[in-house]
């Protein structure tokens, strides 16, 4: 098992670009989220997904947009990249939503120039 | 207030000594409580996971919630060089999404 899977680790974008991060598991889990991570401000909630088909907002979801056609795969899309974006991007899954054990990818790090 | 306080850091200790770590949070729906490793430029890792009050140990690993207090405590014993991480306390209501702390730098010095 590969566990959760992210690309790319690292990416450096100008202000206005946008692009992909890619997150896949191979553990059958149903939720499937993201996460940012800056300095001081601990892990926060972007999306999350209970099922194919399923998405619905975190805690912080401007700019940010995402999809799940398949189990295996949630990935986020920025739509037009700002300064502000700048962040370690973790995507994490867990079996259910009633499952408490959280299982995190190993990061995007995003520059946004 | 922050749903989960956690204090920094950072904290650096010699190694073989015990090391305490804490959280404290406000929301009484609280019932699983977690802590997470994080290596420098890695993702979290799942360290130890607790149901609703008392301890749980797990090797040199010891969990503790105490939920009357809303405070929950990771202790390690004989701290190695290789615990050196970021340590992160999470929470959550059953079904509900997880709150995480800002996390506590360690540093074990040889």
């Amino acid at each position: 098992n590969a566990g959760v899977t992210q690309t790319p680790k690292f990416q450096v974008l100008k202000t206005g670009q946008s692009m992909t991060l890619q997150c896949a598991q191979d553990m059958n889990h149903e939720y499937m989220s993201w996460y940012r991570q800056d300095p001081g401000m601990g892990l926060r909630l972007i999306h999350y997904s209970v099922g194919a088909g399923i998405t619905d907002q975190g805690e912080v979801p401007n700019g940010y947009n995402v999809s799940r056609s398949t189990t295996e795969d949630f990935p986020l899309r920025l739509l037009s990249a700002a300064p502000s974006q700048t962040s370690v991007y973790f995507c994490a899954s867990r079996k259910g939503l009633n499952n408490e054990k959280l299982f995190f990818g190993s990061g995007t790090q995003l520059s946004v120039l | 207030q922050k749903e989960v306080e956690q204090d920094p850091g950072p904290l650096s200790v010699p190694e073989g000594a015990i090391v305490s770590l804490n959280c404290t949070y406000s929301n009484s729906a609280f019932q699983y409580f977690m802590w997470y490793r994080q290596y420098s430029r890695k993702g979290p890792e799942l360290l130890m996971y607790t149901y609703s009050s008392g301890n749980k140990e797990d090797g040199r690993f010891t969990a503790q919630v105490d939920k009357s207090s809303k405070y929950i405590s990771l202790f390690i014993r004989d701290s190695q060089p290789s615990d050196s991480a970021t340590y992160l306390c999470a929470m959550s209501a059953r079904g509900n999404q997880f709150y995480f702390g800002t996390g506590t730098s360690l540093t074990v010095i040889p």
